[in-house]
């Protein structure tokens, strides 16, 4: 199975400060395809994730620009500019390109 | 708005299985597979499998076949998980998800076994 290494483990950010969130893959991620099936997201305590970013750079529906996604092959990464009390949680990487689809282990983001 | 549904949580005994449900509204039930996903303290986000949700086909992560079975009913737009000969290592968050990109999630089920 493909690992997804993420770092760091955890975060202390100050409220409308920057930051960012590595990921990276045992393989690369650009399937046949010629996609690349990267995607970040967020749990907030005590919900469900929700998806931010699906290949590697794109937005999903009703989040902000303060989110963006980056990378390519086997190293991503994930930035979030002007911190916001409801960006506080875990952070997610994903990959959908190899079967089975697995999971990086997380980076909680705290306010400082 | 896209909605999944998820039944409530679960206590059950070694060696019994539970099911668990996954109702879908909001969009075209048919239109994209539905995934499951096993949250654990310990090992973190664990990806089960999914089913395509118009043929029934399913495709398991090694790790869960044989734990896990995905099912569908169409005409209630819901989708199954039932889990089988349980262990103490079973109990977890299990979750329900569209497609395989995981766009929308259920709220979670709480599976507890223990005697």
């Amino acid at each position: 199975d493909v690992v997804m290494t993420q770092t760091p483990v955890s975060l202390s950010v100050s409220l409308g400060g920057q930051t960012s969130i590595s990921c990276r893959s045992s393989q690369s991620l650009v399937h046949s395809d010629g996609n690349t099936y990267l995607y970040w997201y967020l749990q907030k305590p005590g919900q469900s994730p929700q998806l931010l970013i699906y290949k590697v750079s794109n937005r999903f529906s009703g989040v902000p620009d303060r989110f963006s996604g980056s990378g390519s092959g086997t190293d991503f990464t994930l930035k979030i500019s002007r911190v916001e009390p409801e960006d506080l949680g875990v952070y997610y990487c994903y990959q959908g390109t190899h079967y089975p689809n697995t999971f990086g282990a997380g980076t909680k983001l705290e306010l400082k | 708005q896209v909605q999944l549904q998820q039944s409530g949580a679960e206590l059950a005994k070694p060696g019994s299985s539970v099911k668990i449900s996954c109702k879908a509204s909001g969009y075209t039930f048919t239109s994209y597979y539905i995934s499951w996903i096993k949250q654990t303290t310990g090992q973190g986000l664990e990806y089960i499998g999914y089913i395509n949700t118009g043929s029934g086909g399913t495709n398991y992560n090694e790790k869960f076949k044989g734990k896990a079975t995905l099912t569908v009913d169409k005409s209630s737009s819901t989708a199954f998980m039932q889990l089988s000969s349980l262990t103490p290592d079973d109990s977890a968050v299990y979750y329900c998800a569209r497609s395989r990109i995981l766009d929308y999630w259920g709220q979670g089920v709480m599976v507890t076994v223990s005697s």
